[in-house]
């Protein structure tokens, strides 16, 4: 059973980098043709897709955060990462990591990280 | 990008009726739509993939019908744990992008 668990700081400075880390189990993240992706909801709204690494590490990213995303694979710690810079209120919102199949749907989802920005 | 809206915002239903909840893109995606089931304070659980099939461990009680830009999420006898919040999703195109949510609350 695949199951994912975000972790990170739930508190960022504007104008600096959001880390967060997606812990996986029950599969391995370089397993072939698995990809991983993030989503975040904002408060009371609906839902955002931010970008998705595939097993080999590449990277395609929703280009309204283009500029400011990347994420990486922890192949050792079967994790993968997700760091926004430059970051304002407006990035506040709860982030979910998931798995996403075939690069079309997304399950299962880890539980969700609130990430408040604020000074 | 494709925008999806759902119609209606709110949807109130009796416990054992039927919900039919909707949602259009603005562009065509074929079959390649997603439904979403977010019960409070958890995070969205896979029902639909492919329009209209069901995923794992998902109740024969959710069906999904559509194609093109027409889509529906019908739930045929609401259960209590059937209140919760719907989203659409497409995977025609890039970036994939998601309805704003149905709620359905108990009438």
């Amino acid at each position: 059973q695949v199951q994912l668990q975000e972790s990170g700081p739930g508190l960022v400075k504007p104008s600096q980098t959001l880390s967060l880390t997606c812990t996986v189990s029950g599969v391995s993240i370089t397993s072939g043709g698995n990809f991983w992706s993030w989503i975040r909801q904002h408060p009371g709204r609906g839902l955002e897709w931010i970008g998705y690494i595939y097993y080999s590490g590449n990277t395609y990213y929703n280009p309204s955060l283009k500029s400011r995303v990347s994420i990486s694979l922890d192949t050792s710690t079967n994790r993968f990462s997700l760091k926004l810079t430059s970051v304002t209120a407006a990035d506040t919102a709860v982030y979910y990591c998931a798995k996403f199949d075939y690069s079309r749907w997304f399950g299962p989802w880890g539980q969700g990280t609130q990430v408040t920005v604020s000074s | 990008e494709i925008v999806m809206t759902q119609s209606p915002i709110t949807l109130s239903v009796s416990p054992g009726e039927r919900a039919t909840l909707s949602c259009r893109a603005s562009q065509s995606v074929n079959s390649n739509l997603a439904w979403y089931q977010q019960r409070p304070g958890q995070a969205p659980r896979l029902l639909i993939y492919g329009a209209s099939t069901r995923a794992t461990a998902i109740p024969a009680s959710f069906s999904g019908s559509g194609s093109g830009t027409e889509f529906t999420l019908t739930i045929s006898s609401l259960q209590s744990e059937d209140f919760a919040v719907y989203y659409c999703q497409q995977y025609n195109d890039w970036p994939r992008t998601f309805g704003q949510g149905t709620k359905v609350e108990i009438k």
